[in-house]
């Protein structure tokens, strides 16, 4: 397993700001993903960070609205743009540890007022 | 890409009888299932797995057999523990030949009553 340490664990925004989500592991991993759980439904995922190249992102999802960094082997931000409160979700950083299987941080809570 | 069912939605047990959630999934090149269980508060934790070469897996209380025939899977949860509460998700690769992206299904609420 890993240890995938978030951050913020919680915030209560602004319509119309950005805030920007940190994602630690404790050990180097060669893709991260970054995941939205809406308020009572399931996990959908919004894109796949490399490091050294753009991030893929998923079916309706686009860079401008969820740009992604990812500047080493060990960290990833997802930045969430021009909030509305549609975006209030829970984020999730999630690698894959070798043979297999995707571990996930404690996720961040996103209040949008 | 890949759709994954789950079923039930909510499922609620006595303490010390079994426990069944049932999973279909589309893809089937799918080779990787995953179930994970997700407390109030806190991000989904990963209970156990399994690839495509087994039919059955097993991990003490916890198993999860595996029909790709039939593409379902099912988590099975014996003598269950007020502690085993939580929303449990199944999930399966979202693109096919790679088991690092998932898709999960939309979740069971189990609740064991004491």
């Amino acid at each position: 397993s890993a240890v995938i340490s978030q951050k913020p664990s919680r915030d209560i925004c602004q319509r119309g700001t950005s805030l920007t989500i940190q994602c630690q592991v404790d050990s180097q991993v060669t893709m991260m993903f970054w995941y939205r759980q809406q308020p009572g439904q399931s996990l959908t995922l919004i894109a796949t960070a490399n490091q050294g190249s753009e991030a893929t992102y998923e079916s309706g999802f686009v860079i401008d609205k969820f740009p992604i960094s990812r500047p080493n082997l060990t960290f990833s931000t997802l930045t969430v743009s021009n909030m509305s409160p549609e975006d209030s979700s829970i984020y999730l950083c999630s690698v894959e540890i070798p043979p297999g299987g995707a571990f996930f941080g404690q996720g961040t809570r996103l209040t949008v007022v | 890409g890949e759709n994954v069912e789950q079923h039930p939605s909510t499922l609620s047990v006595q303490e010390g009888d079994s426990a069944v959630i049932k999973c279909t999934y589309s893809d089937s090149a799918s080779n990787y299932f995953p179930w994970y269980k997700q407390e109030l508060g806190k991000g989904p934790q990963l209970i156990i797995d399994i690839r495509s070469n087994v039919g059955e897996k097993k991990d003490q209380r916890i198993a999860v057999t595996l029909n790709k025939t039939a593409k379902h899977f099912s988590l099975h949860i014996t003598e269950t523990q007020p502690e085993d509460s939580a929303v449990y998700f199944c999930a399966a690769p979202t693109h096919s030949g790679s088991a690092r992206q998932l898709t999960f299904g939309s979740g069971t609420q189990l609740t064991v009553l004491p």
